[in-house]
């Protein structure tokens, strides 16, 4: 059964900070992950979808990168500002699952202070 | 506007009596897929619909119906709620199974 773990739970910096966020799972045969954020209070908004085929997926300021073989993600956020505040969750979607189902972390908690 | 719309938002309601949340997407996506949220838990998945009238269980359906008698509604039924289910739930929808997920705005439910 695939599990998600999404390292730190939270994290908090200033203004204009580069920073990752990192997600792990344990079975690396997935077709994709697809990376969301959550504002308080409201549904998930869907960042970057990387196929299991791409090392890297690019949109904006943010970055994702997938190593599918040693089961990690991360998300990397160039000059932050408040407005990225907000809870960021992976969820890599399973081969044997037949593509039907994200599995999602518990998420990161992200707070930028101006 | 491509969107996932969910009614409604905020409900509070009593133990054993039935509910329906509604579901609708504009994007003629063939997949849904109802989530729900818990604190600690993360968001599971309830049951799922890869196109009309074909719908299957989740990981947590105990409780828990569906129905998808068109492509742009999949309503989710609690047929006697109880306290256990309060919860945020989430409709989701993409084009096919595998494609990006489009998450409605949530419902909150408590059930006293």
């Amino acid at each position: 059964k695939q599990e998600v773990t999404q390292i730190p739970a939270a994290l908090s910096v200033p203004e204009g900070e580069n920073l990752v966020l990192n997600c792990s799972f344990t079975d690396s045969a997935i077709y994709n992950l697809q990376w969301f954020r959550q504002d308080p209070g409201k549904g998930l908004t869907s960042l970057l979808l990387i196929q299991s085929s791409q090392r890297e997926q690019t949109s904006g300021r943010l970055n994702a990168s997938l190593d599918k073989s040693s089961g990690r993600s991360t998300l990397y956020i160039a000059a932050s500002q408040p407005g990225d505040s907000a809870t960021y969750l992976c969820a890599p979607r399973d081969v044997n699952t037949g593509f039907q189902k994200l599995v999602f972390g518990t998420g990161t908690r992200l707070l930028v202070s101006p | 506007e491509a969107q996932v719309t969910q009614n409604p938002r905020y409900l509070i309601t009593v133990t054993g009596k039935k509910l329906t949340v509604t579901c609708s997407q504009n994007m003629n996506h063939e997949y849904m897929s109802w989530y729900r949220q818990d604190p600690g838990l993360g968001l599971r998945q309830i049951y799922y619909s890869m196109n009309v009238e074909v719908t299957d269980k989740g990981d947590v359906p105990e409780g828990y119906k569906v129905s998808r008698k068109e492509k742009r509604n999949f309503p989710l039924i609690l047929e006697s709620p109880s306290p256990n289910q309060t919860s945020l739930y989430f409709c989701a929808s993409s084009r096919l199974a595998g494609d990006t997920q489009y998450f409605g705005p949530g419902t909150r439910l408590t059930v006293l």
